[in-house]
């Protein structure tokens, strides 16, 4: 069956430093990869969606890398700051898939001081 | 320019009761989806509606739910006879156009719903 799988233990670093979260994914073969920033008692927020045929894509401090070879995407946030504190999800669509997502559990992060 | 809204934001149903989950797209949305956050688990796909169709409904439960979205009015998802399962976050999306290409999704802030 399908399955994504990104960190469930919350990272935390210091303030200035680069954010790596992962997603990685089995059973599956996604058009396109999105990123999106999730905060308590709120609705996830799009960030960077980035396409089967892409390497890299980035977005201000914030960049992703897909590799369809080792089913696996990595998300970039540089020079974090506090504000970045949140929950991170990953989700994938299938060609075709009209924006029906499959999303993964999330990766908590948080950014001291 | 309001984003997409959900109302209530909290709903309390005892078991048996109907809960009724309301949600008003984006100003030129006319594709709306809804998700269901379980604790501990990722948001699923229930439903993809357009105005007055029902697209996908592959992710919602054959039985006590439904979905709608009228000509006019917000899009209502509907569960009969709830149960203390049914407790969980449910979010309302919505886009311009389907597919996420060039048109991903803007989700609301959800209706939490608890089934005492």
């Amino acid at each position: 069956s399908q399955k994504i799988e990104q960190n469930s233990e919350a990272l935390n670093i210091q303030e200035g430093k680069t954010a790596t979260l992962t997603c990685n994914y089995t059973n599956y073969s996604p058009a396109y990869l999105q990123w999106y920033r999730q905060d308590p008692g709120r609705g996830p927020v799009f960030l960077l969606l980035i396409r089967e045929n892409e390497k890299e894509k980035r977005k201000e401090r914030l960049k992703v890398t897909f590799d369809t070879t080792l089913k696996q995407s990595l998300f970039h946030i540089t020079a974090s700051q506090p504000a970045d504190s949140a929950t991170y999800l990953c989700a994938l669509e299938p060609t075709g898939g009209g924006n029906k997502l499959t999303f993964g559990t999330g990766t908590q992060l948080k950014v001291e001081l | 320019n309001a984003g997409v809204m959900q109302n209530p934001r909290h709903l309390v149903r005892r078991r048996g009761q109907e809960a009724r989950l309301r949600c008003s797209p984006m100003k030129g949305h006319s594709h709306v989806y809804w998700y269901r956050q379980l604790p501990e688990e990722g948001l699923k796909f229930m439903v993809y509606l357009q105005k007055e169709n029902i697209i996908d409904e592959s992710g919602m439960p054959k039985e006590r739910f439904s979905a709608e979205f009228p000509k006019e009015g917000p899009s209502i998802l509907r569960i009969q006879q709830v149960v203390r399962g049914d407790s969980a976050a449910y979010f309302c999306a919505s886009s311009p156009a389907a597919g996420s290409d060039n048109s991903p999704l803007h989700f609301g802030n959800g209706t939490r719903l608890t089934v005492t």
